[in-house]
């Protein structure tokens, strides 16, 4: 079955510090995308982040990189120099190479930023 | 450019009736697909569309159904709603086929059944 597991309902982290936020899935394909969104309290969904599978090289977009260990199946995110506009859910998901365009998702993990 | 359009934002049925949702994707995309977020379920997708053609259909029962225009634009119906079906129903939209591009995603319909 193809499921995502973000262990982490809820985390928190001092403003300007950094904090990692993990992600496992299970898959038997080896060509796939993954990706983190963070939804605010507005409820809308925002791409954080992007990783291809078939790339050995982590994805890092300013103050947002990934920890991409596709042997282990784990897509960590990591923030760096937090700040109070990151707090939101943050959603980790991927999307296989077929017929099937879905995104497949975790159940979130709640940042919290601390002033 | 203007992003991922979802209308109504807010609206409240009784049990019993049906809804239909809206949806106008980013210019120039052609690919539409539908999500339910709920509390106890997560993410759930729903359908996808492409060209007017359902791609791809989630778990859900027949009361959803949705569907494509020629200019993109999609809607999703809601029959004989139930309490189970409030929901925010967030719709997403891509350039192209392939599982490479990136969804973008609009602010979410808000339902609640009563």
């Amino acid at each position: 079955a193809q499921t995502v597991t973000q262990s982490q309902p809820e985390m928190s982290v001092q403003e300007a510090e950094t904090v990692t936020l993990s992600c496992t899935y299970d898959t038997s394909e080896s060509d796939y995308y993954l990706f983190w969104y963070k939804q605010p309290p507005s409820r809308q969904m925002i791409l954080v982040i992007r990783q291809e599978a078939y790339k050995q090289q982590n994805a890092t977009e300013n103050r947002f990189s990934v920890n991409f260990q596709k042997a282990a199946k784990s897509f960590s995110l990591k923030i760096s120099d937090s700040q109070l506009g990151d707090a939101a859910m943050y959603f980790c998901a991927y999307r296989i190479m077929d017929s099937n365009y879905q995104l497949i998702w975790g159940a979130g993990t709640k940042l919290i930023i601390k002033p | 450019k203007a992003g991922v359009t979802q209308t109504p934002r807010y609206l409240i049925k009784t049990r019993g009736q049906q809804v239909t949702l809206s949806c106008s994707p980013i210019s120039g995309h052609r690919s539409v697909s539908w999500y339910q977020q709920t509390p106890g379920q997560g993410l759930q997708f729903l359908f996808e569309y492409f060209s007017e053609t359902q791609r791809n259909k989630g778990n859900f029962p027949g009361r959803f159904s949705g569907r494509q225009f020629s200019n993109s634009r999609s809607e999703m119906n809601v029959s004989t709603l139930e309490l189970g079906d409030s929901a925010l129903y967030l719709c997403a939209s891509s350039p192209a086929a392939g599982t490479g591009n990136t969804i973008y995603f609009g602010e979410g319909s808000w339902l609640t059944v009563v």
